[in-house]
């Protein structure tokens, strides 16, 4: 257990729903970051939230948002969804300090049929 | 933006043999990351590494911080099925007044027994 919460573990929807996935992090850490990893692919940046506030956007689609609480966790949601948008969605949370990295729940697996 | 070349993009050996990747960047890091991600799981920290030359073991696992601060590599030595995964390197840089790991697109080691 890395101590980075990710729920659901699965998600099927259907095409043009919306979803709202969500990750506690790490006890301690401020900075939530969130990617997607289509089918053998990369790790591709979404965004990144320190103590709740927006601290840097990747690649990420006008049709998904973030948020992170008061109580740090966070939530990424993803709306009209496309076949496309079939992927694994990683939450990653990390100290103020990246000395030592980030620490990944182990994913939400979102099938759009 | 900052990129990292990681290479192979994918290997396929038999158990027993030693295997090597690395990453290149035009930009200097001043940390240096090896994540693996099983299949269907979030990436787990290897090993990092936080000064150029330095050279760390983790069992079998061997990986070094390059000279010029930006290259990296890893070593797997008597390679076992549970090896099996994709491999990450990531690298730690300050922008902006905030800190953010630029992640490899991995690679993918198929190991035969």
């Amino acid at each position: 257990d890395s101590g980075v919460t990710q729920t659901p573990k699965h998600l099927i929807t259907a095409t043009g729903q919306r979803v709202t996935l969500r990750c506690s992090p790490r006890s301690g850490d401020l900075s939530v970051y969130w990617y997607q990893q289509s089918l053998d692919q990369g790790l591709q940046f979404l965004i990144h939230y320190y103590n709740g506030e927006e601290r840097a956007k990747g690649n990420i689609l006008e049709r998904f948002s973030a948020q992170q609480f008061p109580d740090l966790h966070s939530e990424l949601n993803l709306s009209s969804l496309e076949l496309g948008d079939s992927a694994l969605y990683f939450c990653a949370s990390s100290e103020p300090d990246t000395t030592y990295g980030y620490t990944f729940g182990s994913g939400t697996r979102l099938t759009v049929v | 933006g900052q990129q990292l070349n990681q290479s192979p993009q994918s290997m396929f050996i038999q158990e027993g043999e030693d295997v090597s990747m690395n990453c290149t960047s035009s930009s200097i890091f001043n940390t240096w990351l090896w994540y693996k991600q099983d299949p269907g799981e979030g990436p787990v920290l290897l090993i990092a590494l936080y000064k150029a030359g330095e050279l760390t073991s983790n069992g079998r696992l061997t990986a070094q911080f390059g000279i010029t601060r930006k290259d990296s590599f890893l070593n797997i030595s008597a390679s076992i099925p549970s090896d099996v995964g994709i491999y990450f390197c990531a690298g730690r840089l300050t922008q902006g007044g905030s800190e953010k790991l630029v992640f490899g697109k991995g690679t993918k080691l198929t190991v035969n027994p």
